[in-house]
């Protein structure tokens, strides 16, 4: 089973700055597969990138993935004040088929 | 709009039985794959169950094979969770997700969640 680690586990930055998440896994993961999503308190999540780079739609081009095999990164490229939530990497495995989620990064207000 | 409206959420006791639903619309539901996914007070996602879009094909997560079952109605536009033997580990809000026909990889839409409660 893949195990999904996202760092750090809390991100503290004034709005205007650049996030960085970073989703690491335990094996090689298809970049097909690697998704990014964002809950804010009391919602549900919200699916943000697909495809490790492919944003949904209505999703502001502010947000960014990137990478490939074990590491992925989700860059925000100047923080709104509605972007500081927590964000979950996902991947998905096919033998057998199963949905995995990174423990989550919390990025707050500094 | 996508709307997916969950409920049937409540307190159970341990060892009890709870029988979840997910009302979709805005879509075409019988072209979606669709899942279950729950996360517990204050903690991370975890996923639960899937079941395509026809219901021919069903997946579970290995903490809940056995004791829960996933279904759908088409024609209702409705998924469901059946769930038996209830534990404490349980307790978590339930949420119902979308996955588009020919990306089985991602959740594309998600309902805002019915929280479930085992306790004695």
């Amino acid at each position: 089973e893949i195990v999904l680690t996202q760092s750090p586990g809390t991100l503290s930055l004034s709005p205007g700055e650049r996030a960085t998440l970073s989703c690491r896994a335990s094996q090689s993961v298809s970049s097909s597969y690697l998704a990014w999503y964002q809950q804010k308190p009391g919602q549900a999540p919200r699916l943000l990138i697909y495809g490790a780079s492919s944003r949904a739609t209505g999703i502001p081009d502010r947000f960014s993935g990137s990478g490939s095999g074990t590491d992925f990164t989700l860059t925000i490229s100047r923080l709104e004040p509605e972007d500081f939530a927590v964000y979950y990497c996902q991947q998905y495995g096919s033998s057998p088929p199963t949905w995995t989620f990174g423990q989550g990064t919390k990025v707050e207000i500094k | 709009q996508v709307q997916l409206v969950e409920s049937g959420g409540g307190l159970v006791k341990p060892g009890g039985s709870l029988r979840l639903s997910c009302a979709a619309s805005g879509f075409t539901f019988s072209d979606y794959y669709m899942s279950w996914i729950r996360q517990a007070p204050g903690k991370g996602l975890e996923w639960v169950s899937y079941i395509s879009s026809s219901g021919s094909t069903i997946y579970y997560a290995d903490s809940v094979k056995g004791r829960f079952t996933i279904s759908r109605d088409n024609a209702k536009n409705s998924l469901y969770l059946q769930m038996n033997s209830l534990r404490a580990e349980d307790t978590a809000v339930y949420y119902c997700a979308s996955s588009a026909a020919g990306s089985l990889n991602y959740f594309d839409y998600w309902g805002q969640g019915t929280l479930v409660t085992v306790s004695s």
